[in-house]
């Protein structure tokens, strides 16, 4: 059974930081790109970030440019989120996903429970 | 960015009916598009990827359909589970979801 299990999600002020965890299992870590996705609260899915199955490529939607970095431990199965510079409009339930495609990023096909960050 | 507009904002539709969804894309996507539903206080969950192609475990009651910019998700016949928002993403360039369709009773 396939499992992702955020943990980091806090109350922070303006400015501060965070470091976001997810532990995956249930499948093998290396075959798939993962995403943090976030939801604000009463809004719709906003994607974050990705990252290629070796951690070789990022991708990351243009708000977060520059304050954001997302990584992987393979050996861990573990994906992250360095979140800095936090703002008020980053306050959102932050979902891990795993994500299709093999050279490409595809669909989201399966979700943590999220974690909460609030700034 | 590819903007994804869904179509209705809240649908209401009894028990049994047959409910149909909308989304469009502001470009041809091809058929690289996916629809997710999710209840209240959980995550979402992937229904139908490739447009079309049903995800594991998904029930045979919901179906996609279309290509290039415009997108149907069809439910048959609505069961009581099945009242939830629900969302279509494109993955054709930088992921970007829709907005959302509410079915309520």
């Amino acid at each position: 059974e396939v499992q992702l299990v955020e943990s980091g999600g806090a109350l922070v002020h303006p400015g501060g930081s965070l470091r976001l965890s997810c532990a995956a299992s249930g499948f093998i870590f290396t075959k798939y790109w993962m995403s943090w996705v976030r939801q604000a609260p009463g809004k719709g899915l906003e994607w974050v970030a990705n990252i290629k199955r070796d951690g070789s490529e990022t991708q990351y939607v243009d708000s977060v440019k520059g304050r954001f970095t997302i990584s992987r431990d393979n050996a861990k199965t573990s994906l992250y989120l360095q979140m800095n510079s936090l703002r008020v409009e980053d306050t959102a339930v932050y979902y891990c996903v795993r994500t299709a495609g093999i050279e490409l990023p595809y669909e989201f096909d399966y979700w943590g429970q999220g974690t909460l960050v609030t700034v | 960015e590819i903007v994804m507009t869904q179509s209705p904002g809240t649908l209401s539709v009894s028990p049994g009916e047959r409910a149909t969804l909308s989304c469009r894309a502001s470009q041809n996507i091809v058929n690289n598009l996916a629809w997710y539903q999710q209840k209240p206080g959980q995550a979402p969950r992937l229904l139908i990827y490739g447009a079309s192609a049903r995800a594991t475990g998904i029930p045979a009651r919901f179906s996609g359909s279309g290509s290039g910019t415009d997108f149907t998700l069809t439910i048959s016949s609505l069961q009581s589970e099945d009242f939830a928002i629900y969302y279509c993403q494109q993955y054709s360039n930088w992921p970007t979801f829709g907005q959302g369709t509410k079915v309520e009773i």
